[in-house]
């Protein structure tokens, strides 16, 4: 089973600003990586898959980068709606993982 | 547009199986990879297995031998039950679609606990 590692545990951060947030996998995973967001009380919304393509309705501001072992993504102005707890999720071997989370909390 | 809802109790006893029911609406269940993943309240997330509209499943090994999903084209409906449940399978329960899962369901919690 691959282990994926979110970091860091909590980013707090201030609307406008740039957030980034890594994932690690214990093995390489090619670029099977998605990110999600998930907010109280909501299923996940996936933003990103395959690592770097944008999912259908997801904002320009939202980007993935990285291949291998390490992932980062990058809200680049954050707005007030996007503090929430990010997932990274990789769909290379069965069983599929998910990271535990990075809570981007406001400022 | 398509649309996901799961139904089914939400208490269940310890040792009993739990069922659940996703119903899928505004489009066919063919075609298309169905999952079940779970999330224990105010912990991460895991992928429980997935089934294609043919039937064919994959289940994780951590619950493989309690797990079984299945699936109704005729109703669109896919299922999941759980069998020989412990507090620990206390979570909100997702189905979904597609991997990476680009469609949800709003999830449904199930309590273990007599």
């Amino acid at each position: 089973e691959i282990v994926l590692t979110q970091s860091p545990a909590t980013l707090s951060l201030s609307p406008g600003e740039r957030a980034t947030l890594s994932c690690r996998a214990s093995q390489s995973i090619s670029s099977y990586l998605a990110w999600y967001q998930q907010k109280p009380g909501q299923a996940p919304r996936l933003l990103i898959y395959d690592a770097s393509d944008r999912f259908t309705g997801i904002p320009a501001r939202f980007s993935g980068s990285g291949s291998g072992t390490d992932f980062t993504l990058t809200i680049s102005s954050l707005e007030p709606e996007d503090f929430a707890v990010y997932y990274c999720h990789e769909r290379s071997n069965w069983p599929y993982t998910f990271g535990q989370g990075t809570k981007l909390e406001i400022k | 547009q398509m649309q996901l809802q799961e139904s089914g109790p939400g208490l269940v006893k310890p040792s009993e199986t739990l069922s659940l029911t996703c119903t899928v609406s505004g489009g066919s269940i063919s075609g298309y990879y169905w999952s079940w993943i779970r999330q224990p309240p105010g912990k991460g997330l895991e992928w429980i297995g997935y089934i294609y509209y043919s039937g064919s499943a994959n289940y994780n090994p951590s619950l493989k031998s309690r797990v079984t999903i299945s699936v109704d084209t005729s109703k669109n409906h896919f299922y999941l039950k759980l069998s020989s449940v412990t507090a620990a399978d206390t979570a909100f329960y997702y189905c979904a679609r597609d991997a990476p899962p680009g469609l949800w369901g709003q999830g449904t919690l199930v309590t273990v606990s007599s």
